[in-house]
């Protein structure tokens, strides 16, 4: 198995900019989730997806972000405008729901620095 | 609500020497535990995890962890360190009780000198 793909894995972008993340799970999976990782603030969910809907988007920063998964093996995450503020690693981790025990499965993440 | 709490930010140490990571958690209702390792520049990747049973879980890689629900628990610990086990280290916890969303701790890095 390929594991979690993401693309692209660096993004450099001036602000203003539209900024869309691309993250495909690992077969057979029926959860996905979104993280971003910056020094200042730690390992924070973005969006939690099961079976392609969204669930929980109280992460989400404010309505320059938003996410999609039209289907079981593509999901985005598009920042439109992009700030400075939004550099940071972002993660895509997939699953198969089992009650919580389930272990995530992460990608090598998207570098993304917006200047 | 549940949370995790990784006291140590940072845990510099000698190659050989033991080591332990500390996590705490707290959460109403019983729980999963896991620890993930994050090595430079890669995602995280699950190190172990509790369930059930034996509170003693061990990795592949030397690494083991004990559960201790009396004091809300999840140290990791190996008695050998090498200098490859530098990265970071996150403690998360998910509830049995269905909102399937795991909580991480802020992470401790663990720094190997020669």
């Amino acid at each position: 198995d390929a594991g979690v793909i993401q693309s692209p894995r660096h993004e450099v972008t001036e602000m203003g900019q539209e900024v869309t993340l691309r993250c495909k799970p690992i077969s057979g999976h029926n959860s996905l989730f979104w993280y971003r990782q910056t020094m200042m603030r730690g390992l924070e969910l973005l969006i939690y997806f099961n079976n392609n809907v969204p669930i929980d988007d109280s992460g989400m920063p404010e309505d320059r972000f938003s996410a999609k998964m039209p289907n079981a093996s593509f999901s985005t995450l598009k920042i439109q405008p992009s700030e400075p503020r939004d550099s940071a690693v972002y993660f895509c981790a997939s699953s198969f729901r089992q009650g919580g025990a389930e272990t995530q499965y992460f990608g090598p993440g998207t570098r993304l620095l917006v200047l | 609500a549940q949370s995790v709490t990784q006291l140590d930010s940072q845990v510099p140490v000698f190659e050989e020497a033991p080591v332990e990571l500390r996590c705490n958690y707290s959460s109403s209702v019983s729980v999963y535990l896991f620890w993930y390792v994050q090595y430079p520049n890669q995602g995280l990747q699950l190190l172990l995890k509790y369930l059930s049973g034996s509170t003693l879980v061990e990795s592949i890689n030397g690494f083991e962890a004990e559960f201790n629900k009396s004091q809300t628990s999840f140290h990791l610990r190996k008695p050998s360190v090498h200098i490859s086990d530098t990265a970071e280290y996150f403690c998360a916890v998910s509830d049995s009780g269905g909102s399937y969303i795991p909580t991480f701790g802020r992470g401790t890095s663990l720094i190997v000198h020669p």
